[in-house]
């Protein structure tokens, strides 16, 4: 079956730092992959995507890049603030034939704190 | 626009109390899920609905019964509560684009204490 695994938390980091949260996935054909972000208190919100070996989802200064060879989808910002103090969580979701029913398999998700 | 609504936001339940969790999407999309989310284990898919009149086990079904009883509503029912089912549930929803997965859209969660 599908799986997603995300490194280990929770990350702890100072204003303006380099983030990476590693997420590597396991699923037959040809998954969409996700990461999501949950701020305290509150749903999930889609953060960006990709759909297909070697898309690059991206926003609010957030990328990833969807790795076929490595089958990872690892998270990445360039310089945090603590807005982004949240627990992010890596997804995916797989095509059933020609008809997707959009169900995500989840990682266990990332707690992050950013200092000021 | 209120997306998706769940109520209630809390609950509190004895053992062997039964009770239904509401969940409601004004997107018009055709798709809609329950998950439950503990803590280290993400988010876990209970049952999904892939369109109005159909509904499919998810991942832990056990304990836990669903009706879409409309396209805009999907509700989830416990028979008899168990502290297992403590838990923070979720209710999603989507469009279907066939061949393409689509964004869920999250409500607030309705968090359940079993005692």
């Amino acid at each position: 079956g599908n799986s997603v695994t995300q490194m280990e938390g929770p990350v702890t980091l100072s204003e303006e730092a380099f983030l990476t949260i590693n997420c590597t996935y396991t699923a037959t054909g040809y998954p969409s992959l996700f990461w999501y972000v949950q701020y305290p208190g509150e749903g999930l919100q889609l953060l960006l995507k990709a759909t297909k070996a070697d898309d690059k989802g991206s926003n609010k200064g957030f990328e990833a890049t969807y790795r076929k060879e490595t089958t990872s989808f690892h998270l990445e910002k360039g310089s945090v603030q603590v807005s982004d103090s949240a627990v992010y969580f890596c997804a995916l979701s797989d095509l059933y034939g020609g008809t997707s029913y959009g169900k995500l398999t989840f990682g266990q998700g990332t707690i992050l704190t950013v200092h000021p | 626009n209120a997306g998706v609504t769940q109520t209630p936001k809390f609950q509190v339940l004895k053992t062997g109390q039964s009770m239904t969790l509401q969940c409601a999407q004004d997107m018009n999309h055709n798709s809609m899920y329950w998950y439950r989310q503990d803590p280290g284990m993400g988010l876990r898919l209970i049952y999904y609905s892939a369109s109005e009149g159909t509904t499919d086990k998810g991942e832990v079904p056990n304990g836990y019964n669903v009706s879409r009883l409309n396209k805009r509503e999907f509700s989830l029912r416990l028979e008899s509560a168990a502290p297992s089912q403590t838990s923070v549930y979720f209710c999603a929803s989507s469009a279907i684009s066939g061949g393409a997965p689509n964004e869920q859209f999250f409500g607030p969660g309705t968090r359940l204490t079993v005692l």
